[in-house]
């Protein structure tokens, strides 16, 4: 069964700290994605990559960093956190075009 | 631009009931169409895509959708609905040749017994 872990899964961080969420697929997918869900605005891409080495920005970039070490990991690095970037973070792989993602559970991040 | 919509951010119904999950959307090409839910405090999961061929698919826990071209619609069905359906629901595009997916907001739905 596709697989995908995020840690951590709760996270509390001060402003302008540094906060790295990472993410693990056991899927041997090409695609990672991050994505925040905000009441209101549901899903929105932050970044996203097509394979090692690889990483692209999305809908929502500024703030974040992404690092796609190998197929495998994906983190989101956000180098100086501020209060508006609390929020639920989601993890998702997926393979070519026209193929379901597969999420993680998700991590809280709560920025104080 | 390419967008989706989902109307109705809450729908409430009785058991029993037929349910109907409203999403349009905006794309300049094919649309390549998903629902995911997400139950409460948990990850979304995959019902149901439309990529081509019959307008109407089926997927997951019994629910279908139906793809309509003249109006851009891309709507979730189930009858009869149950109180276990309760969830969140998501209709999602994907951005063909770029390998991601425009989300709609969601709809809340609750199943009342």
């Amino acid at each position: 069964e596709a697989a995908v872990t995020q840690s951590p899964r709760n996270k509390v961080a001060v402003t302008g700290g540094k906060v790295t969420l990472s993410c693990n697929q056991t899927n041997n997918h090409n695609n990672m994605y991050w994505y925040r869900q905000d009441t209101g605005h549901g899903l929105r891409l932050i970044h996203y990559s097509y394979g090692a080495g690889s990483t692209e920005k999305g809908d929502i970039p500024d703030g974040y960093k992404a690092s796609r070490p190998s197929q495998e990991n994906f983190s989101l690095i956000l180098e100086l956190a501020t209060p508006s970037q609390t929020s639920v973070y989601f993890c998702a792989s997926g393979d070519a075009d026209r193929t379901e993602v597969f999420f993680g559970k998700g991590t809280r991040l709560t920025v104080v | 631009a390419q967008s989706v919509d989902q109307p109705d951010a809450h729908v409430t119904l009785y058991e029993g009931a037929s349910l109907e999950l409203r999403c349009s959307y905006s794309y300049s090409a094919a649309p390549y169409l998903f629902w995911y839910v997400q139950y409460p405090g948990q990850s979304l999961q995959f019902l149901l895509k439309y990529i081509t061929g019959d307008a109407v698919v089926k997927g997951t826990k019994g629910f279908e959708a139906e793809f309509r071209k003249s109006n851009s619609s891309f709507n979730l069905k189930k009858s009869p609905a149950h109180w276990s359906d309760s969830a969140k629901y998501f209709c999602a595009l994907e951005n063909t040749g770029y390998q991601n997916f425009y989300f709609g907001k969601g709809t809340s739905l609750t199943v009342i017994p």
